[in-house]
């Protein structure tokens, strides 16, 4: 069953402006992890908050994780037009092997 | 490092014909392994993972069935597809242990004609 609830489905930003991309979910995680997805490919990891992390950057990435809220946020900044994908949130519930529930993306489009 | 090959790329097969997606894990052991399934333009859908040799638990009820006769060999398989099989199938794996980021396959676009 679906978890992480993206928000926006889409959204299409002009390049250097900063792309904010959110995601809600259900119940309680043991960590919530962000993937890039190019067109047709397969995804790929950008990042991993653990549920007592607040806040963490990686590169022009800062993830935040309110888990009063359920929430997560990813934020690009300086966006490039190679920036341009599908961006998935996943959630990891912890202590059992049947992987990761994802989202159904955000697909962020960096006009040039 | 770790390399996750999945082919093929890209299928087109008649409904009523058999199916065999292919996945090998290269410089890990004992991984956990996903298939999942992913319709156009939403998210992914678990349908099978293996935490062992043999060991395959379903997540959804489907045409399907998964295979996992080797330690990083995952393999996806229907006897006869339907049309609703279509969609782009990605394999992963994960290490045993908790807290840890998911490696994807290249995908494979399979569409039932």
């Amino acid at each position: 069953s679906q978890q992480g609830e993206e928000d926006p489905q889409a959204l299409s930003i002009q390049e250097g402006e900063n792309a904010t991309m959110n995601c809600s979910y259900k119940t309680s995680i043991n960590n919530l992890q962000w993937y890039r997805q190019n067109s047709g490919r397969g995804l790929v990891h950008l990042i991993l908050i653990r549920s007592n992390e607040r806040e963490k950057h990686s590169g022009r990435l800062r993830v935040t994780l309110d888990t009063s809220k359920k929430s997560s946020s990813l934020l690009i900044t300086a966006s490039r037009a190679a920036d341009t994908a599908s961006y998935f949130c996943a959630t990891d519930e912890g202590g059992g092997a049947d992987g990761l529930t994802f989202g159904k993306g955000t697909h962020l489009i960096i006009q040039p | 490092s770790q390399t996750i090959h999945q082919w093929p790329a890209t299928l087109v097969q008649p409904v009523g014909s058999p199916l065999s997606l292919e996945c090998t894990v290269e410089g890990t052991s004992n991984p956990n392994l996903y298939w999942y399934r992913q319709a156009a333009g939403r998210g992914l859908q678990l349908l099978f993972y293996s935490v062992g040799i043999g060991q395959i638990s379903s997540e959804v009820p489907q045409n399907l069935s998964a295979s996992r006769p080797q330690d990083r060999q995952f393999i996806l398989s229907s006897k006869k597809l339907l049309l609703s099989d279509s969609g782009f199938y990605l394999c992963a794996w994960r290490a045993l242990r908790e807290g840890t980021e998911a490696f994807f396959g290249q995908g494979t676009r399979l569409t039932v004609v």
